[in-house]
């Protein structure tokens, strides 16, 4: 099985739907959370940790299920920029992440 | 952005040549890695690096080897590329602990023919 899951699309949406993307992980001694966002033939960046009160940035929100042992980003009104593929990261520990394939996203104008 | 640079940008060699990547950092961070990106695979980890000559080993470093005798470079040395190294491969640097994410150069596209 897998570290991390993620259901790798494609999602296509209209500009200004709202979209969202779950991950599952499998080591439930798993530490922290992050969502990276990945454009096409380009580095991953940072997009936003996961807290495990679930936490905001703008259109963004990310959640954290520890029981469920899943976490989420919802993407609100999105905007064409927002075409990506989304990679689910999990640390597992000794500052080792374990990437998801990625979710990957396109807005449709 | 983070001030991480990766050399070369692009490389085309031959089965059985030596390969060196280089990851130089500007940020004075402790940690830096090698990863390795394939279609259908996630990011996985080759090396990585915990201080000046402390190295280990990640998921997928057979045919690898890597050096760190500054903290500002990281080489990732393939001694005899072979084909199925042919990827695109990424250095990322981090501070210390568990909530420190990581961030990444570029990416080096290597191509073993």
């Amino acid at each position: 099985r897998k570290e991390v899951e993620q259901d790798p699309g494609p999602f296509n949406v209209p500009e200004g739907a709202t979209v969202a993307f779950n991950c599952t992980y499998s080591n439930s001694a798993s530490q922290s959370f992050f969502w990276y966002r990945q454009d096409c033939r380009k580095e991953p960046k940072l997009l936003m940790s996961v807290y495990s009160s679930g936490n905001e940035d703008g259109r963004f929100t990310a959640q954290l299920n520890r029981a469920s042992q899943y976490i989420s980003l919802l993407i609100r009104d999105s905007k064409l920029s927002d075409s990506a593929t989304y990679l689910c990261v999990v640390n597992s520990g000794a500052n080792n992440l374990f990437f998801g394939t990625g979710t990957r996203l396109t807005v449709i104008p | 952005d983070a001030g991480i640079t990766q050399s070369p940008r692009h490389k085309v060699t031959e089965t059985g040549t030596p390969v060196t990547l280089r990851c130089h950092q500007t940020e004075n961070h402790r940690y830096m890695y090698w990863y390795r990106q394939d279609p259908g695979h996630g990011l996985r980890l080759i090396h990585y690096s915990y201080g000046v000559k402390d190295t280990d080993k990640g998921e997928v470093s057979d045919g690898y080897s890597v050096s760190r005798s500054k903290t500002e470079d990281f080489l990732l040395t393939l001694e005899s590329a072979t084909s199925s190294q042919t990827s695109v491969y990424f250095c990322a640097i981090s501070e210390p602990g568990f909530s420190q994410p990581q961030h990444f150069g570029d990416g080096t596209r290597l191509s073993i023919l």
